[in-house]
């Protein structure tokens, strides 16, 4: 069945850029049904949206972090990435890739999440 | 965007029920039947419990619910078991601005 691996690095220096992947098995990132999105946690806190991209390149975003947020896909690898820049301690989080069958949808398969701390 | 409003825990003896609310507003919760509830042990991913306010996926049990009256949607669990203890979130989608919007959380004690 789909599986969803999230890889990068733990640690963050503030300002800098965090860089993340989500490597998509047992299914193709390019199926026109799902939608692939990202979701942090920061430590004892909530869950929060970052955003959400389709096979095709469109993408969505969460408002307040526009600015900041890149979500891009690349077929050939069957993965899709985030990009996260101008960091800081309060992007320290556990995140997640996730599936939905559309863009606000309910997200049916998550990976198991990678730790980054933002620390100088 | 506001997060959505649920209680900070709830707790019920086994076999037992328990029910959590999700309180957001007409433009999330009471606006659409896209309320998502998510079940999370410590450490781990969330796991979907229930999707379109109250559809169950393959293998969820029966004993998981969900409903939803005005801009307040809930999860109810019947029969707890030791293994419900965990916690809790649900999600609304809130337009094509900002789609996802997510509960405050809710920690479910197995007593």
């Amino acid at each position: 069945q789909l599986q969803l691996q999230e890889s990068g690095p733990g640690l963050v220096k503030p300002s800098e850029t965090l860089s993340l992947t989500c490597a998509v098995s047992g299914g193709s990132i390019s199926s026109s049904v799902f939608y692939w999105g990202w979701i942090r946690q920061p430590p004892g806190k909530g869950l929060e949206w970052i955003g959400t991209i389709y096979y095709s390149g469109s993408t969505y975003y969460d408002p307040s972090l526009k600015s900041r947020v890149t979500i891009s896909v690349d077929t050939s690898k069957n993965q899709f990435s985030l990009k996260l820049s101008s960091v800081t301690a309060a992007d320290t989080a556990v995140y997640y890739c996730a599936r939905s069958w559309s863009v606000g949808g309910a997200l049916d398969v998550w990976g198991p999440g990678t730790m980054v701390t933002v620390t100088s | 965007q506001s997060a959505l409003t649920q209680p900070p825990s709830a707790s019920g003896s086994p076999g037992q029920s328990v029910t959590i609310s999700c309180t957001g507003t007409s433009s999330d919760v009471g606006g659409y039947n896209y309320v998502s509830w998510y079940q999370q042990h410590p450490g781990k991913a969330p796991k979907l419990m229930i999707y379109e306010v109250s559809k169950r996926p393959s293998g969820v049990p029966d004993r998981f619910s969900g409903s939803k009256s005005g801009n307040t949607a809930s999860l109810t669990v019947s029969g707890l078991q030791t293994e419900d203890e965990a916690d809790y979130y649900c999600s609304s989608y809130a337009g094509s601005n900002n789609p996802y919007v997510f509960g405050t959380g809710t920690k479910v004690t197995v007593l």
